[in-house]
C-alpha cells in the first residue's frame, strides 16, 4: 500500500540497550522527519533529512543516530536507550513543496 | 520565531451541534498554516491546510477554519459535530523562511469529546 508506514509499532527494551525505529514511504518524498511526543511538550523534531545520504538534527537530538542510504527509509536509533526516551515517535515526509507533512502511525517506545 | 497557542485544552460538545476550535499564531512571515487529527493510539491525519490562497479553507469530514490575519487566528470549525469527531487537534505552524522545508511549529493540541 501506498503511504508511510513505521516499524515496530510497539517496542519494549531495557536500559541501555540498542533500539532502531524503522520508517518506509512509498511516495519518493525528499524529506523525512522523525518526531518525538510527550505529554506537555507536543511533538519535537529529533533528526530531518533532505535527500539520501543528508541529515540534519532537529531540535532533540541527543542520545539519537539517524541514516538515509536509500530515498524510501530513515531509520531512527537509540544507541543506548535511557528511560527519558520513553515516548511515542513519528515518521513523517513531505510533499515536494515542503510545505505539507504526511505522518505515520507512530511506534510506542517504553525503556525499563 | 513562530508559536501558536491553542486556546482550549479541552472541548466538549454533544452531538450535532456547532464545533469550535481556537488557534491563534505568531510568525514573522506570511505562515502556513494546518489543523491535524489524531485519533486514540492514531497517527496525525492532515483535516485542511492553508498557504495564502483562500481565507476560508475547506477539509476533510466537513472541516473548514478561517485564516484572519488581523486576529493572527485560524479557528476551526464544523457545523455538526459526530460522534467520530473525537479525538485530538492540532493547530500547526509552517515557515519556509530560511530554509528549504517547512519547519513546523505545533500547538499543544486540544482534546475533543463529543457526547451522544
Amino acid at each position: 500500500d501506498a503511504g508511510i508506514t513505521q516499524s515496530p509499532r510497539y517496542k519494549i527494551t531495557e536500559t541501555g540497550r540498542q533500539v532502531t525505529l524503522m520508517c518506509h514511504q512509498t511516495w519518493s518524498h525528499s524529506y523525512m522527519f522523525w518526531y518525538r511526543q510527550d505529554l506537555g511538550h507536543g511533538l519535537r523534531l529529533i533528526y530531518y533529512s533532505a535527500a539520501a545520504d543528508i541529515t540534519d538534527k532537529g531540535e532533540v537530538p541527543d542520545g539519537y543516530v539517524v541514516s538515509r542510504s536509500k530515498t524510501e527509509n530513515f531509520p531512527l536509533t537509540l544507541e543506548s536507550a535511557t528511560r527519558s526516551q520513553t515516548s511515542v515517535y513519528f515518521c513523517a515526509s513531505s510533499d515536494p513543496g515542503g510545505e505539507t507533512q504526511y505522518f505515520g502511525p507512530g511506534t510506542r517506545l517504553l525503556v525499563l | 520565531a513562530q508559536s501558536v497557542t491553542q486556546l482550549d485544552s479541552h472541548v466538549s460538545v454533544s452531538e450535532g451541534t456547532p464545533v469550535l476550535l481556537r488557534c491563534n499564531y505568531s510568525s514573522s512571515y506570511s505562515p502556513s498554516l494546518f489543523w491535524y487529527v489524531q485519533h486514540p493510539n492514531k497517527g496525525l491525519q492532515l483535516l485542511l491546510k492553508y498557504t495564502s490562497a483562500a481565507t476560508l479553507v475547506k477539509g476533510i469530514n466537513g472541516f473548514e477554519a478561517e485564516f484572519k490575519k488581523s486576529e493572527t487566528s485560524f479557528h476551526l470549525t464544523k457545523p455538526s459535530a459526530h460522534m467520530s469527531d473525537a479525538a485530538e487537534y492540532f493547530c500547526v505552524v509552517s515557515d519556509l523562511s530560511g530554509t528549504s522545508y517547512g519547519k513546523l511549529t505545533f500547538g499543544q493540541g486540544t482534546i475533543l469529546t463529543v457526547h451522544p
